[in-house]
C-alpha cells in the first residue's frame, strides 16, 4: 500500500517531442504528489507538485495531469530539450507531518538532440 | 539563500574509520533529512530531524549516527561501515508542515567504503 509503481524505466525521445512518464499509487491517504529531477552527481530537486484537489498543473513545459479515481499521475514534458536528460522521479507523501516520501523507482529520460 | 549544503562532496573511507558528513541550510527549515541513494535507485529515508528532536529512525544500523546540533546543521557519523554502505548520501530540510511539502536536497556527499 505505501508503494509508488513508476513507468516506464528508461525513456528517449527526440528533441521537441513529449514525454510522459507515468506513477500509480495505492494509499488513498496521500495527498501530495511531487516530481523529482536529478542530474548525475547532484541532489534531486522539485520540478512541479500536485495535490488531489486538481486535476492538472502547468509550469512551463511541464505538466502533472493527475487523475484521483484511478490513483495515476503522470508527467508531460512538452517540446523535450537535450538539457531534460535526467532522472526523474515521482514521490507521494501524507501532509500529517510524517515527514516520509514514498520515491517512485524513477525513469531515465534521453532527449535526443 | 535556498541551499542546502553539504560536505565533503566525495569520501573514501577503510571499514576501520570513523568520519563524519556534515549539512547546513539557513532556510529557517525546522525539519532535515538523511537520505541514501545507490546507483539507479530513488532515495531511501535514514533519519529525520523535527525541530532538532530525532523523529524518524528508519531501522539504520548504529554504525550511522545522526546529530542535529542546532536548527540549521545536520551531521552524521559514520563509524565501522561496509563495502555495501558505499552511496550517495543526501541532505534535505523542508519548511514546517503545512501545504508545502517541497524537499530541498544538497548535492550529496558520494561515500565510498573499501
Amino acid at each position: 500500500q505505501q508503494q509508488v509503481k513508476q513507468s516506464p524505466q528508461s525513456l528517449i525521445v527526440q528533441k521537441g517531442g513529449i514525454s510522459i512518464i507515468n506513477c500509480a499509487y495505492e494509499n488513498t491517504a496521500f495527498d501530495y504528489f511531487p516530481w523529482y529531477q536529478q542530474f548525475p552527481g547532484k541532489g534531486p530537486a522539485l520540478l512541479i507538485a500536485i495535490r488531489p484537489d486538481v486535476s492538472e498543473k502547468k509550469e512551463g513545459r511541464f505538466t502533472i495531469s493527475f487523475n484521483k479515481s484511478a490513483k495515476q499521475f503522470s508527467l508531460h514534458i512538452m517540446d523535450s530539450q537535450p538539457g531534460d536528460s535526467a532522472t526523474y522521479f515521482c514521490a507521494a507523501s501524507m501532509s500529517s507531518g510524517t515527514y516520509k516520501y514514498i520515491f517512485g523507482t524513477g525513469t531515465r529520460l534521453k532527449v535526443l538532440a | 539563500d535556498t541551499e542546502v549544503t553539504q560536505t565533503p562532496k566525495h569520501l573514501v573511507m577503510g571499514m576501520t574509520n570513523k568520519k563524519s558528513l556534515k549539512c547546513e541550510q539557513h532556510m529557517g527549515h525546522r525539519a532535515m533529512y538523511w537520505y541514501k541513494q545507490k546507483a539507479k535507485k530513488p532515495p531511501e529515508l535514514m533519519f529525520v530531524y523535527s525541530y532538532e528532536k530525532l523523529s524518524i529512525n528508519e531501522s539504520v544500523p548504529s554504525r550511522f549516527s545522526p546529530e542535529c546540533p542546532n536548527s540549521s546543521l545536520l551531521n552524521l557519523h559514520l563509524h565501522a561501515l561496509q563495502p555495501e554502505d558505499s552511496a550517495l548520501y543526501l541532505c534535505a530540510s523542508s519548511p514546517p508542515t503545512g501545504r508545502d511539502e517541497k524537499l530541498f536536497f544538497g548535492s550529496g556527499t558520494q561515500l565510498s567504503v573499501l
